[in-house]
């Protein structure tokens, strides 16, 4: 198993473009999620979903959208860059929603907004 | 409202000494309490979690963490620490209120100095 992956590893955009992070699994993990690491401020929930075709919001989802139209698939997108947004993203999954497991990281994408 | 606290920013050890990295949580109800590590350029990897049972819990690479429930702390230790133990390491609670959400600290940088 690949396990989660990523892409692109990095990213420069220029104030308001928009762009897609891609996330993808091969596990048939139910649970999908979009973290945003920045220092200092630990890993911070953007998205999430718990199964293919609903997604919520988590605490920091102002800016970005995203959709779940396969299990295996959890893109995540800018809609209008902003340097607020310069981060390293995460995505992660996890078996089936409520079980409590661990979850399971990609490796992330450093993203820079000029 | 939920909450997890790292309150070292980074923790300095000698090989072969033992090791302590502290967590404390704020949270309503039975936390589920998780270690995390990540290596420099990668994503998260799980390490041990807490759920029910034994206070004393036994993860990978020959960490284990103390659940202390009357300090609210679930302190992550290892009794000889190595080189290879050098990285950033997250404490995270499940958010009681959604299943699968993570709550996480800070984070604390480990450096084991041989």
């Amino acid at each position: 198993n690949a396990g989660v992956t990523q892409t692109p590893k990095f990213q420069v955009l220029k104030t308001g473009q928009s762009m897609t992070l891609q996330c993808a699994q091969d596990m048939n993990h139910e649970y999908m999620s979009w973290y945003r690491q920045d220092p200092g401020m630990g890993l911070r929930l953007i998205h999430y979903s718990v199964g293919a075709g609903i997604t919520d919001q988590g605490e920091v989802p102002n800016g970005y959208n995203v959709s779940r139209s396969t299990t295996e698939d959890f893109p995540l997108r800018l809609l209008s860059a902003a340097p607020s947004q310069t981060s390293v993203y995460f995505c992660a999954s996890s078996r089936k929603p409520g079980l409590a497991g661990e979850q399971f990281f990609g490796p992330g994408t450093r993203l820079t907004v000029l | 409202a939920q909450s997890v606290a790292q309150p070292e920013d980074q923790v300095n050890v000698a090989e072969g000494n033992p090791l302590t990295v502290k967590c404390t949580y704020s949270v309503s109800g039975n936390p589920y309490l998780f270690w995390y590590v990540q290596y420099p350029n990668r994503g998260l990897q799980f390490l041990l979690k807490y759920i029910t049972g034994d206070n004393l819990v036994k993860g990978s690479y020959g960490f284990e963490a103390e659940f202390n429930k009357s300090q609210t702390s679930f302190h992550l230790k290892k009794p000889s620490a190595l080189v290879s133990d050098s990285a950033l390491y997250f404490c995270a609670v499940r958010d009681p209120n959604n299943t699968d959400k993570l709550i996480f600290g800070t984070g604390t940088r480990l450096q084991v100095f041989p």
